[in-house]
């Protein structure tokens, strides 16, 4: 079946520690995008890419990276300069300029520091 | 900016109808989404409505979109304990950029 899988669903991260969450995509899409979510707050956009090779900065990208080498697969690095990085990770891809221009999410990473 | 506001919680009892509210600023959305997401888990497209329509209706749902206020209100008739989740409302900026509100809890009490 087509969708978005998230890799792990919990991590837990020492202060000081960088940490790789995974997004593979198997729709075909040609973008992608990390949100985080905290209570109360909705989503807030952190990085996007519209191509392979290609990303912008979201919202609240400081303390964050990413990379697009592959059209299924953007990976988002939490580095040490995240200073609140306790947070629920959303993946999600779209495919730009469809019909609805829909994107479609991921099932989440639980980020704990500890 | 781009903001999307939307009340915090909702109850309502089995049988009654739901209806979520949202306002959002971008007169230029080409579409209006709500999402649906359950506990720990990602966020499910329930239904959507371009930006030229006034309502649109989807089995239980019902979306009506005021553009003048920049009202978007989605009404679930029969709800039903499993409609029990956060849903959030979210306009496209941009093209493909999403702009999400904070989230509404329905509790859904039987």
């Amino acid at each position: 079946d087509g969708g978005i899988t998230q890799s792990p669903k919990y991590l837990f991260r020492k202060e000081g520690q960088n940490v790789t969450l995974s997004c593979e995509q198997n729709l075909n899409h040609d973008a992608m995008y990390w949100y985080r979510q905290d209570p109360g707050q909705g989503l807030r956009l952190i990085y996007y890419s519209q191509i392979v090779n290609d990303f912008q900065k979201g919202d609240i990208a400081e303390g964050y990276s990413v990379s697009r080498e592959k059209k299924e697969s953007f990976p988002l690095t939490v580095t040490s300069a995240q200073k609140n990085p306790t947070a629920f990770y959303l993946c999600a891809s779209s495919s730009p300029g469809g019909e609805r221009n829909t994107i479609y999410f991921g099932e989440g990473s639980w980020l704990t520091v500890v | 900016g781009e903001d999307v506001e939307q009340s915090l919680f909702l109850s309502v009892r089995e049988g009654d109808s739901s209806v979520i509210n949202c306002t959002y600023t971008d007169s230029s959305s080409t579409y209006l989404y709500w999402y649906k997401q359950e506990p720990g888990a990602g966020l499910q497209l329930l239904t959507y409505i371009f930006s030229n329509m006034d309502m649109k209706q989807d089995q239980r749902l019902t979306v009506l979109l005021n553009k003048k206020d920049k009202h978007l209100s989605l009404r679930i008739a029969d709800t039903q304990t499993g409609d029990s989740a956060i849903y959030f409302c979210a306009e496209s900026v941009n093209g493909n950029k999403l702009v999400f509100g904070a989230g509404t809890i329905l509790r859904v009490k039987s």
